[in-house]
């Protein structure tokens, strides 16, 4: 079953401006982590968001985290064609003594020239 | 530095026909593994993961199977393939909980 879903399924923006995705889980976390994805191939890890941590920034990318909610967000900021793709996120959940990775079903960005 | 190889990267099976796909990783030791499948356009939905050789654990019963003979080996299978097997394929390993490392993919296609 899906863990995560993103907000919205898909956004359009024009080249510079910025993107903003949402992601609710349902369940405790261990961490929150967000991948990109290019159509037909694999997933690429962006960011990881620990669940004691609020915010977390990697170049253009920040994270937010509130597990009050159970919610976050990435912000992609002056937003560029090549980031075109779709963004998923995954709540790591404990599972026996080991941890699985749960995605939601993904937000997919178009960024206009 | 650790790589993770999948293949094949495309496949056209009839219904009823076996399925073996493999993965391997380099580089690492004693990884988690992982086999995802990808609807087109949709999510990922977590098959099997495996934290060390013999050791699976199935999310969803279905038509397919998981082993990992090797420590750094993990290969999805079936025995008779449905229509409903199509997908795309990610295998994945990882340290703990940390990220994922994603194969490229092998999308599957039964007729």
């Amino acid at each position: 079953s899906q863990q995560g879903e993103e907000d919205p399924q898909a956004l359009s923006i024009q080249e510079g401006e910025n993107a903003t995705m949402n992601c609710s889980y349902k369940t405790s976390i261990n961490n929150l982590q967000w991948y990109r994805q290019n159509s037909g191939r694999g997933l690429v890890h962006l960011i990881l968001i620990r669940s004691n941590e609020r915010e977390k920034h990697s170049g253009r990318l920040r994270v937010t985290l509130d597990t009050s909610k159970k919610s976050s967000s990435l912000l992609i900021t002056a937003s560029r064609a090549a980031d075109t793709a779709s963004y998923f996120c995954a709540t790591a959940t404990r599972m026996d003594s080991s941890y699985k990775l749960i995605f939601g079903s993904g937000t997919r960005l178009l960024v206009r020239p | 530095s650790q790589t993770i190889h999948q293949w094949p990267a495309t496949l056209v099976q009839p219904v009823g026909s076996p399925l073996s796909l493999e993965c391997t990783v380099e580089g690492t030791s004693n990884p988690n593994l992982y086999w995802y499948r990808q609807a087109a356009g949709r999510g990922l939905q977590l098959l099997f993961y495996s934290v060390g050789i013999g050791q699976i654990s199935s999310e969803v019963p279905q038509n397919l199977s998981a082993s990992r003979p090797q420590d750094r080996q993990f290969i999805l299978s079936s025995k008779k393939l449905l229509l409903s097997d199509s997908g795309f394929y990610l295998c994945a390993w990882s340290e703990q909980v940390e990220k994922l490392f994603f194969g490229s993919g092998t999308q599957l296609s039964v007729l």
